[in-house]
């Protein structure tokens, strides 16, 4: 299967500062690229969706200022947590289909988990 | 809406004991419908995925089944190394890309 990795792991802040999350897909180029977050004993809720080349389009009540997302090449998106604040400590999974779009599997990455201190 | 109601929520099974777990779904189109296994602090894995009624695939212990409104996961004869969260997920025709809806997961526990 293809495979999605994410750095870092682990990430621990102080409140106030930012964070930035890479994703990458290391054997398939992704012109789309999903971010979730998940909260212990929850399932995934995706955050955003990552489109290479133009803007990220958010799902609703997720704020696009606060969680910035950036895909810059076919095989990387970014996600920066900023000015983060204890309630943002979450474990943040990014995912990625082959190909272009129809019947593609999502990849997933390992995960990062982030606590906001 | 897509909607995905996975049950049950946790499953113990002794080291042997064959199961199912369901997966019940609502949307309006089904491009295709999911399953991963998920352990903590990990992503998840992709294990199968289905496109139509009546559709089954097969992965060592797994098997994945999947009408018009549910899809099961059998589990034959589980061992210790199969506990973890199986998550269900569809992806609904008109949505654009490769959006998934997930459900709860059901956390599954196998005892030796």
């Amino acid at each position: 299967g293809a495979v999605v990795s994410q750095h870092p792991s682990r990430v621990i802040c102080k409140s106030g500062t930012s964070v930035k999350i890479e994703c990458r897909s290391l054997d398939f180029q992704a012109t789309t690229m999903f971010w979730y977050r998940q909260f212990p004993k929850q399932s995934l809720m995706l955050m955003a969706t990552s489109n290479e080349g133009s803007k990220a389009t958010y799902e609703q009540g997720v704020e696009k200022d606060k969680f910035l997302i950036n895909h810059a090449s076919l095989t990387l998106s970014t996600l920066t947590v900023t000015s983060a604040h204890p309630e943002d400590s979450s474990f943040y999974i990014c995912s990625a289909p082959p190909g272009t779009g129809g019947q593609e599997t999502q990849y997933f990455g390992p995960g990062t988990r982030l606590l906001v201190l | 809406e897509d909607q995905v109601t996975q049950s049950p929520e946790a499953l113990r099974l002794q080291e042997g004991e064959s199961s199912s777990l369901n997966c019940s779904y609502t949307v309006s189109g089904l491009r295709g419908l999911f399953w991963y296994r998920q352990d903590p602090g990990k992503g998840p894995e992709f294990l199968f995925t289905l496109y139509s009624a009546g559709e089954e695939k097969e992965k060592e212990r797994l098997k994945a089944t999947l009408t018009k409104k549910e899809s099961f996961l059998h589990i034959t004869a589980p061992k210790p190394e199969d506990s973890a969260t199986y998550l269900c997920a569809v992806q609904a025709i008109e949505t654009s890309g490769s959006r998934l809806t997930f459900g709860e997961g059901t956390q599954l526990t196998v005892n030796p």
